[in-house]
């Protein structure tokens, strides 16, 4: 079962840019990997803003993009707002196995 | 309007048993994969495992295999998650996810949660 890595914290400022990032220990993460992304906010249930790679539901604001940056997962922010400020998680399907990243808690500062 | 409504909050023993539910609503629940995530006190989400409940076909994580069974039942449109013997390590938040039709790797709804904590 592979190991899944997310940047641990990231800080953005209001406005900017911040992409996140989901890397495969067997390897790089392609597009057969399904990537997934959800949100997390503290006492809310995680919020799926991203799947099969790029593919946004409904209730995803537009700022936010996914994608395959080089041999990772990435999600993109752009005109981080503060209500961004959460917790990032990353699911990627690998065969009979779905492993999430340990998560990435974005600040808004 | 597609809902996923778990069972409420749970106070339990070690060594006690225990079946929580996710309903599901506003879909057809028998073509959607419903996955269960564990996320303990502090922690990250954990991949516990996930059921196909038109044919019941589960599919679990190796940290879980053995130690939950996940079940659904058609009839009631609801999936469960259950324990034989709670240890004080099971305390967490448990929610059920679902997937978009068909394939299981991609994820819409999620339940609000239910809180299992086990304490003697």
């Amino acid at each position: 079962q592979p190991v899944v890595t997310q940047e641990p914290s990231l800080t953005v400022s209001p406005g900017g840019t911040v992409t996140l990032t989901c890397t495969s220990s067997t390897g790089a993460v392609t597009g057969g990997y399904y990537p997934n992304w959800f949100q997390r906010k503290p006492g809310q249930a995680p919020r799926t803003l991203i799947y099969d790679t790029s593919k946004k539901h409904s209730w995803t604001p537009a700022r936010f993009s996914g994608s395959l940056l080089g041999d990772k997962a990435a999600l993109t922010l752009s005109g981080v707002q503060p209500d961004d400020e959460a917790e990032y998680y990353c699911l990627i399907y690998n065969g009979d196995a779905w492993v999430f990243g340990g998560g990435t808690r974005l600040t808004v500062l | 309007e597609v809902q996923l409504v778990q069972s409420g909050a749970e106070v339990k023993k070690p060594g006690e048993s225990l079946k929580i539910s996710c309903k599901g609503s506003g879909y057809t629940f028998t073509t959607h994969w419903i996955a269960w995530v564990r996320q303990m006190p502090g922690k990250g989400l954990e991949w516990m495992g996930i059921i196909y409940p038109g044919d019941s076909d589960t599919r679990y994580s190796p940290s879980f295999r053995g130690q939950v069974t996940i079940s659904a039942d058609k009839s009631l449109t609801t999936a469960y998650l259950q324990w034989t013997s709670l240890k004080a390590s099971d305390t967490a938040m448990y929610y059920c996810a679902k997937t978009i039709v068909g394939a299981p790797y991609d994820f819409d709804y999620w339940g609000q949660g239910t809180l299992v904590t086990v304490s003697s």
